[in-house]
């Protein structure tokens, strides 16, 4: 089974910190993702990744930054995390382009 | 604009069947897909339409209409384990997917 492992099911940080997001998927996909999710809004791309050391912005990338230097990990960073950044945050891969998606277990970040 | 419309809400009685909606507007059309997340988890893949009609898998079976960018999922002898909220995504010409909000099933015994 692919698996998609993001390091916190939970954090709690301050405003203007700098966060990282971390997630790591074992089956050598090609292609990851960045979604927050928030109630009534559904998923929304953050950022998005079709190759190492590549990065194109999704829907929402004001207030975020992302890092693929490996193939398997892809990093998304706040750089002063604000309030309105407090969302469920999940990662997700995928084999090739328009294939469905393996999500990791979500990280809900509150920032204070 | 791209965008994807489905009901908040939905409840349903154990045993009975339940038929989730969507619509959607995408620029260009390359397949739809439906997932199930339970609270506190990831979603998880459920189906995929690109061709219209009726895809049937098990007590879940997913519809497609190109012509009227609407799909449904129909969920039959619901359990209560089926509770969860079911999303909708749709891929356009981007190759990246547009997800709905997500309608919120409730299976009451």
């Amino acid at each position: 089974d692919v698996k998609v492992t993001q390091s916190s099911r939970y954090l709690v940080k301050r405003t203007g910190e700098k966060v990282f997001l971390e997630c790591v998927q074992d089956m050598d996909h090609e292609n990851m993702f960045w979604y927050r999710q928030d109630p009534g809004l559904g998923l929304r791309l953050i950022y998005f990744s079709y190759d190492v050391k590549m990065k194109e912005k999704g829907d929402i990338p004001e207030g975020y930054s992302v890092s693929r230097e490996k193939k398997e990990r892809f990093s998304l960073i706040l750089e002063s995390a604000s309030t309105n950044q407090t969302s469920m945050y999940l990662c997700a891969s995928s084999r090739q382009r328009g294939y469905g998606y393996t999500f990791g277990s979500g990280t809900r970040l509150t920032v204070v | 604009g791209q965008n994807i419309d489905q009901p908040t809400e939905m409840t349903a009685t154990e045993g009975a069947i339940v038929q989730i909606n969507c619509t959607y507007q995408t620029s260009g059309f390359n397949g739809l897909f439906w997932y199930q997340q339970h609270a506190g988890e990831a979603p998880t893949f459920l189906s995929y339409n690109v061709l219209d009609g009726l895809e049937e898998k098990g007590r879940f079976s997913s519809f497609l209409s190109r012509s009227k960018g609407y799909s449904y999922l129909l969920l039959k002898e619901l359990q209560m384990k089926d509770s969860a909220s079911y999303l909708c995504a749709a891929r356009g010409n981007g190759q990246n997917f547009v997800f709905g909000p997500g309608t919120r099933l409730s299976v009451l015994p």
